[in-house]
């Protein structure tokens, strides 16, 4: 089964400085992955996922993740913080086959803080 | 485009009353709809998942059920509201393929009182 581990469920920073949000996964193929993120009080929203090709993969309002294999790691970057980047960030990889295909498992969440 | 609803956005119920919580996906079909919770400090935690109309798997025992009376129509209810039912709830859909992802609702904070 499929399982994914968000490291630091807060992370702060400053505005214009490197967010960094670390997403580690257990798969026992290759993976599907996404971000999501979620502000407050609204539903969740696709920020980027990797299925296939390209390792590296951009998404929207900046952000962007690497899948690297040798490290089962899909962490989130970003390399200037905005006030407006301060949300809940959920990583999660996409279940395999019979009756759970396409079903998603969710990591934990991190919460960003961004500080003027 | 496909687009999905639920309401109502806020509900204050008293402990012991029912619960009706809709959420409805426009512009596809048989899509997999998915009903999860989030309570304060404990993530997403997925309580129902439907592949089908009729069909529903329930992830955790609780105080909750749902249905799916209509292929794009996914129903939560309680008969009785305990006051750890309050949370976020939030309904999404999804295809069966591994790398679509979900599309979520706008979510219904519901505080039982």
């Amino acid at each position: 089964a499929q399982s994914v581990t968000q490291l630091g469920s807060h992370v702060s920073v400053s505005e214009g400085a490197l967010v960094l949000l670390r997403c580690n996964y257990s798969s026992s193929v290759p993976p599907y992955l996404f971000w999501y993120v979620q502000y407050p009080n609204q539903g969740l929203q696709l920020l980027l996922k990797y299925t296939t090709g390209a390792t590296l993969v951009k998404g929207i309002n900046g952000f962007e993740a690497e899948f690297k294999k040798s490290e089962t790691s899909f962490h989130l970057t970003k390399p200037s913080a905005h006030m407006s980047d301060a949300a809940e960030y959920f990583c999660a990889v996409s279940n395999l086959g019979g009756t759970s295909y396409g079903k998603l498992t969710f990591g934990q969440g991190t919460i960003l803080t961004v500080h003027p | 485009s496909q687009t999905i609803h639920q309401w109502p956005a806020t509900l204050v119920q008293p402990v012991g009353s029912p619960l009706s919580l809709e959420c409805t996906v426009e512009g596809t079909s048989n899509p997999n709809l998915y009903w999860y919770r989030q309570a304060a400090g404990r993530g997403l935690q997925l309580l129902f998942y439907s592949v089908g109309i009729g069909q529903i798997s329930s992830e955790v025992p609780q105080n909750l059920s749902a249905s799916r009376p209509q292929d794009r129509q996914f129903i939560l209810s309680s008969k009785k509201l305990l006051l750890s039912d309050s949370g976020f709830y939030l309904c999404a859909w999804s295809v069966s393929d591994r790398g679509s992802g979900y599309t979520f609702g706008s979510g219904t904070r519901l505080t039982v009182v």
